[in-house]
């Protein structure tokens, strides 16, 4: 099972320059997520996605955007990047129900110059 | 609002020992609360969740973690360290009590295992 993949890995920007992230879930969940993480920080909600065509902002959605086109895929955009925006973005998705486990793919490394 | 606050960036012990890692939550509702592990180069992965099925929760890989509500604490444990539980454990709550609650993470701890 692939479960939750995020593609690129690595990305290295220059401040300005525009980037889409794609996430993609093949477990048929409706609720999907995008985070940051950086070092002291733990893991911070940036958009989500509690279904095909809805997106919500999370704690730190400036400078991000997002669309769920279609239920498996969560894109997260960043039109004009900056150095803050440089971390590690974690995609994770999970069924309906507060309990539901949260699956998370492994993670994109950007770096903004 | 809902919140967790992880006591420790770093906890280091030797294999064999016991691990402890602290959590404490603030929930204004009873909370759901769980507990992730994220091992290097790699996304989080749950250990354990609390339903208020059982106050003591056991999870993957031997830990276990107990809901103390006067305490307001959800502290994970393991008797005895290992090589491979070297990672970075995080305590997260649901936001709100109701079904559909987004996860707030603590900071983190980084879990050492020295041979």
């Amino acid at each position: 099972n692939a479960g939750v993949t995020q593609t690129p890995k690595f990305r290295v920007l220059k401040t300005g320059q525009s980037m889409t992230l794609l996430c993609a879930q093949d477990m048929n969940h409706e609720y999907m997520y995008w985070y940051r993480q950086d070092p002291g920080m733990g893991l911070r909600l940036i958009h989500y996605s509690v279904g095909e065509g809805t997106t919500a902002k999370g704690e730190v959605p400036d400078g991000y955007n997002v669309s769920r086109l279609k239920k498996q895929n969560f894109l997260l955009g960043l039109e004009s990047a900056a150095p803050s925006q440089t971390s590690v973005y974690f995609c994770a998705s999970r069924r309906q129900g507060a309990l539901s486990t949260l699956f998370f793919g492994s993670g994109t490394q950007l770096s903004v110059l | 609002a809902q919140s967790v606050t992880q006591l420790g960036s770093h906890v280091s012990v030797s294999e064999g020992a016991l691990v402890l890692l602290r959590c404490n939550y603030s929930s204004s509702v009873p909370p759901y609360l769980f507990w992730y592990v994220q091992y290097p180069n790699q996304g989080l992965q749950l250990l354990l969740k609390y339903t208020s099925a059982a106050t003591l929760v056991k999870g993957i890989n031997g830990f276990e973690a107990e809901f103390k509500k006067s305490e307001t604490s959800f502290h994970l444990t393991k008797p005895s360290a290992h090589m491979s539980d070297a990672a970075e454990y995080f305590c997260a709550v649901t936001r709100g009590g109701g079904s559909q609650g987004n996860l707030i993470f603590g900071k983190g701890t980084k879990l050492s295992v020295k041979p």
